[in-house]
């Protein structure tokens, strides 16, 4: 089945570094999105990428939708304590078929921040 | 963005019993909402699809009459692990789409079978 790989699995940075992640896939999809998870919560949704080649920003977060619409980044700028959590990405199908709305996670990204 | 509530917010149970778990959209309705489980230190593995109106669709590996769903209106969707087993012990949550079909994450439910 669909997979993606996200790197790295984790990062211990200082507080006001900059932080950037990234997912891979083996097949296209429609939808990227970006989502932090923190403990004992559900995740909440940072970023949607819908069109290939997009760059969008929210706030200090900045992500890309890969051209080849296999592969997407996340940056974080300026990093703060409340940064901490898990960064998921995701990929989505389009519309038409069983698959659609489904998401297919990636495996996290562990993000600690040092004050 | 859309709010999306799940009931309980944790649950211990003993083995064998049934335990239900509610996902609720709160200012949207929802013909579709996702179930998915999270083991610790894992990433979202989806369970099934759940499908106002009609029956739920399983993911490989997922036994239906083990985990039963029902999508009794437009904002709810239940799911409940019958003869709960401490392998079952697991962090569960749904999504429901929103307005461009970008999924909205429940805050999870902590399941824990002794």
């Amino acid at each position: 089945g669909q997979q993606l790989n996200q790197s790295p699995q984790s990062m211990f940075i200082q507080e006001g570094e900059d932080v950037s992640m990234n997912c891979t896939s083996s097949s296209i999809f429609n939808t990227w999105l970006w989502y932090k998870q923190d403990p004992g919560e559900g995740p909440v949704l940072l970023i949607a990428l819908y069109k290939a080649g997009e760059l969008t920003s929210n706030g200090r977060l900045t992500a890309q939708f890969g051209i080849t619409r296999k592969d997407s980044f996340l940056n974080i700028s300026a990093s703060i304590p409340s940064d901490v959590g898990i960064y998921f990405c995701a990929g989505q199908l389009g519309a038409g078929g069983t698959s659609y709305g489904k998401l297919t996670f990636g495996q996290g990204t562990i993000l600690t921040v040092h004050p | 963005g859309a709010v999306v509530s799940q009931h309980p917010s944790w649950v211990i149970c003993k083995s064998g019993t049934s335990v239900k778990i509610e996902c609720r959209s709160l200012d949207f309705q929802a013909t579709t909402m996702f179930w998915y489980r999270q083991f610790p230190k894992q990433s979202l593995m989806l369970m099934a699809t759940s499908n106002e109106g009609s029956k739920a669709t399983y993911e490989q590996g997922v036994e239906k009459d083990k985990f039963l769903i029902n999508h009794a209106s437009l904002t709810l969707s239940t799911l409940t692990v019958t003869s709960a087993h401490p392998e079952d012990s697991s962090f569960y949550i749904c999504s429901a789409p929103g307005s461009t079909n970008e999924q909205f994450f429940g805050p999870g439910t902590r399941l824990t079978v002794l």
